[in-house]
């Protein structure tokens, strides 16, 4: 079956550390997200590309970035990472035309 | 600016009782409102669209653009939709703004 696959599924690190989650996709999708989940605050939009050369910022951009290195591959990097960005991180996909996302199954970030 | 609110962290209920998820939003224009279910231990996905006006797993949903409201509602909740329950506003673009969640806890 088409999938959204993360790794790694969990993650502790240290502040200050550079951080990379990975997000691939089998759907054949070309939109591609980034959210963090935090208990009360639901999701919230990291980055999203809508194609291979695109990228734009979503609500909390700031200390995250992101390479889109194909259509199926969707990277978010912390480049120093710090405690409060301790959070359930996830992928998406959808296609054009179509509002569905599809999620992965998350991947668990603890900064020390 | 949009927004998606859902006024309830936490909904308790007895199995066989109805179930009513609240959702507000605030946008100015035509909304698309979803409702994403996250069942223990698996991933979020798509329980139901407004446009499709469909009923799935005996969950319904109806757009009151005068109340700007989008609740979820069940008429007889069973344990297995314990859950967490995010509403979510499609502005354009295809960008979600989702709320806060509210998770639904069905007891025997």
């Amino acid at each position: 079956d088409a999938d959204v696959t993360q790794t790694p599924r969990n993650r502790i690190t240290k502040t200050g550390k550079r951080i990379m989650l990975e997000c691939s996709q089998t759907k054949g999708h070309d939109r591609m997200y980034w959210y963090r989940q935090d208990p009360g605050l639901g999701l919230r939009l990291i980055y999203y590309s809508f194609d291979v050369k695109d990228i734009n910022k979503g609500e909390i951009s700031d200390g995250y970035s992101v390479s889109r290195q194909a259509q199926a591959k969707f990277s978010l990097s912390l480049e120093s990472a710090i405690p409060n960005q301790t959070a359930l991180y996830f992928c998406a996909t959808s296609d054009i035309g179509r509002n569905e996302q599809f999620f992965g199954p998350g991947t668990r970030l603890t900064v020390l | 600016a949009q927004r998606v609110t859902q006024p309830e962290k936490l909904l308790s209920v007895f199995k066989g009782a109805p179930v009513e998820l609240k959702c507000n939003y605030s946008y100015s224009g035509s909304p698309e409102l979803f409702w994403y279910v996250q069942y223990s231990r698996q991933r979020l996905q798509l329980l139901l669209r407004h446009i499709s006006r469909e009923s799935i797993k005996g969950f319904t949903a109806d757009l009151n653009k005068g109340e700007t409201s989008f609740h979820l509602k069940k008429p007889f909740a069973q344990e297995e939709d314990s859950a967490m329950y995010y509403c979510a506003l499609m502005p354009g673009f295809q960008k979600l703004v989702f709320g806060t969640g509210t998770r639904l806890l069905v007891s025997p």
